[in-house]
C-alpha cells in the first residue's frame, strides 16, 4: 500500500520560506513511471496545483507560484520536498503530496493526509 | 488557463436518492482528460474517476462519470451515508491543472 507523509513546520513567518518534505513509503521514487507533486488548499477554497517532480528532477510549475517555487527529489530516502519563498498570509493552507500514477501530469491516485501551513509573525 | 465551475455549490439531498453534479470549462481542452475526487472532512481528496468516465480502482459502481467537455456530470445512483462529501472535479488536459471549487454534498 503507498502512503505519502507529509512533514515541516507548521508555522512559518511572513516573507521567509516555507519548506515541507513528503515521504514516500509502499512505493520507490526512483523506479519511475510517476510524477510526485505538490497542492494546496486554502481554507474553505478548492485545490491549488502548485507543481510536480519526476524522479529524474525534472520539475513543472504552475505558472502563478512558478517565481517563488521549486521542488526536489532525494530518491535515497524516497522523499520529495517542496520550497515556497518570500511567503505571505496568502499561503496560509493546507499542504498535501500526492502521486500522479500515469507519468504524465494527470491525475492523482494516492495522497498524504495534508499539513497546515500557517504564516504569521 | 481553463477554469471549472461546478454546480450547484451545495447540493441536499437524502440516502437512496440520485445525485448529478456539474462541472463545466470555460473553454475546450483535450477530450475526457477529467477526474473527479471525493474528500471528506479534514480528509484528502479521494480519486474517483478519471478520464472523465473511467472509475478508479476500488471506487463503487454507483459512482459514474460523463463528457466529454466542456460539460462533464458525476452521478451517484443511489447516496449511502458515506457518500455526504465535496466533491471536486480537476481537468488535465490543459497546462495548469486546475480544479473546479467544488460541489458540498449535505445530507437533507
Amino acid at each position: 500500500q503507498v502512503q505519502l507523509q507529509e512533514s515541516g513546520p507548521g508555522l512559518v513567518k511572513p516573507s521567509q520560506t516555507l519548506s515541507l518534505t513528503c515521504t514516500v513509503s509502499g512505493d520507490s521514487i526512483s523506479s519511475g513511471g510517476y510524477y510526485w507533486s505538490w497542492f494546496r488548499q486554502h481554507p474553505g477554497k478548492g485545490l491549488e496545483w502548485i507543481g510536480y517532480i519526476y524522479y529524474s528532477g525534472n520539475t513543472y510549475y504552475n505558472p502563478s507560484l512558478k517565481s517563488r517555487v521549486a521542488i526536489s527529489v532525494d530518491s535515497s530516502k524516497n522523499q520529495f520536498s517542496l520550497k515556497l519563498s518570500s511567503v505571505t498570509a496568502a499561503d496560509t493552507a493546507v499542504y498535501y503530496c500526492a502521486r500522479d500514477p500515469t507519468g504524465g501530469g494527470n491525475y492523482f491516485d494516492y495522497w498524504g493526509q495534508g499539513t497546515l501551513v500557517t504564516v504569521s509573525s | 488557463e481553463i477554469v471549472l465551475t461546478q454546480s450547484p455549490g451545495t447540493l441536499s439531498l437524502s440516502p437512496g436518492e440520485r445525485a448529478t453534479l456539474s462541472c463545466r470549462a470555460n473553454q475546450s481542452f483535450s477530450s475526457s482528460y477529467l477526474a473527479w475526487y471525493q474528500q471528506k472532512a479534514g480528509q484528502a481528496p479521494r480519486l474517483l474517476i478519471y478520464g472523465a468516465s473511467s472509475r478508479a480502482t476500488g471506487i463503487p459502481d454507483r459512482f459514474s462519470g460523463s463528457g466529454p467537455g466542456p460539460d462533464f456530470t458525476l452521478t451517484i445512483s443511489r447516496l449511502e451515508p458515506e457518500d455526504f462529501a465535496v466533491y471536486h472535479c480537476q481537468q488535465y488536459g490543459s497546462a495548469p491543472l486546475t480544479f473546479g471549487q467544488g460541489t458540498r454534498l449535505e445530507i437533507k
